[in-house]
């Protein structure tokens, strides 16, 4: 069974940083893209981030600069490094593993970890 | 890149039949057929309902089909049941490499 754990949220004042975790089980970690989605309360979901490899990654313009996406597959976990964190941040962050491919559907999801950003 | 265009909210009664429209561009909707749908109850984490336009994951009711014409994407659910009641997003590959979301519909069944 697929498992995918947030961690790291909490709440941080504007400008501050805070780094996310996402540990994953239940399937072969590195041969899997994985993503970062998040929901800010009340609103809709918005695609934040996705790696396929070290070098490969992708970002919405809205994060583009500010957040670093990263994985260590010896330890099956994704990470996300925010930075420069605006009230515009505040949601609950989704780890995502895609179906197939890297963005053409997210088949399994973690609970989110919440991040509030407000001084 | 601006977000899918979906209606607010669509309802039905049990046993009903509706389609929930996604529109977005030639370079997102329009030029890719990496569409997927998501069902979202209040409190939870959305599920994967339909991918690649048309393509079901393993365990979904064949009651929730895709579809797509032009820059339009559409999601159907037939035989409307109660627990269908639920929030609903489209989403698309982008010609960024990105993913663009709809804004979301409000699915409520009478």
């Amino acid at each position: 069974e697929v498992q995918l754990v947030e961690s790291g949220g909490g709440l941080v004042q504007p400008g501050g940083s805070l780094r996310l975790s996402c540990a994953a089980s239940g399937f072969t970690f590195s041969t899997y893209a994985m993503s970062w989605v998040r929901q800010a309360p009340g609103k809709g979901l918005e695609w934040v981030s996705s790696i396929i490899s070290g070098s490969r990654t992708f970002y919405a313009d809205s994060v583009k600069g500010r957040f670093t996406i990263s994985r260590d597959s010896s330890n099956s976990a994704l990470y996300l490094q925010m930075h420069g964190l605006t009230a515009e941040d505040t949601a609950l962050y989704y780890c995502a593993k895609p179906i197939i491919g890297v963005l053409r559907g997210f088949e399994d999801w973690g609970q989110g970890t919440l991040v509030t950003v407000s001084s | 890149q601006s977000a899918l265009t979906q209606p607010a909210s669509v309802s039905g009664s049990p046993g009903q039949s509706i389609t929930i429209s996604c529109t977005g561009t030639s370079s997102d909707v329009g030029g890719y057929n990496h569409v997927s749908w998501y069902q979202q109850h209040p409190g939870k984490a959305p599920k994967l309902m339909i991918y690649d336009v048309n393509d079901r994951p393993s365990g979904i009711s064949n009651r929730f089909s895709g579809s797509k014409s032009g820059n339009t994407a559409s999601l159907t659910i037939a035989g409307l049941q109660a627990e269908d009641e639920a929030d609903y997003y489209c989403g698309s590959f982008t010609s960024s490499t990105t993913l663009v979301f709809g804004g979301g519909t409000k699915l409520t069944v009478l």
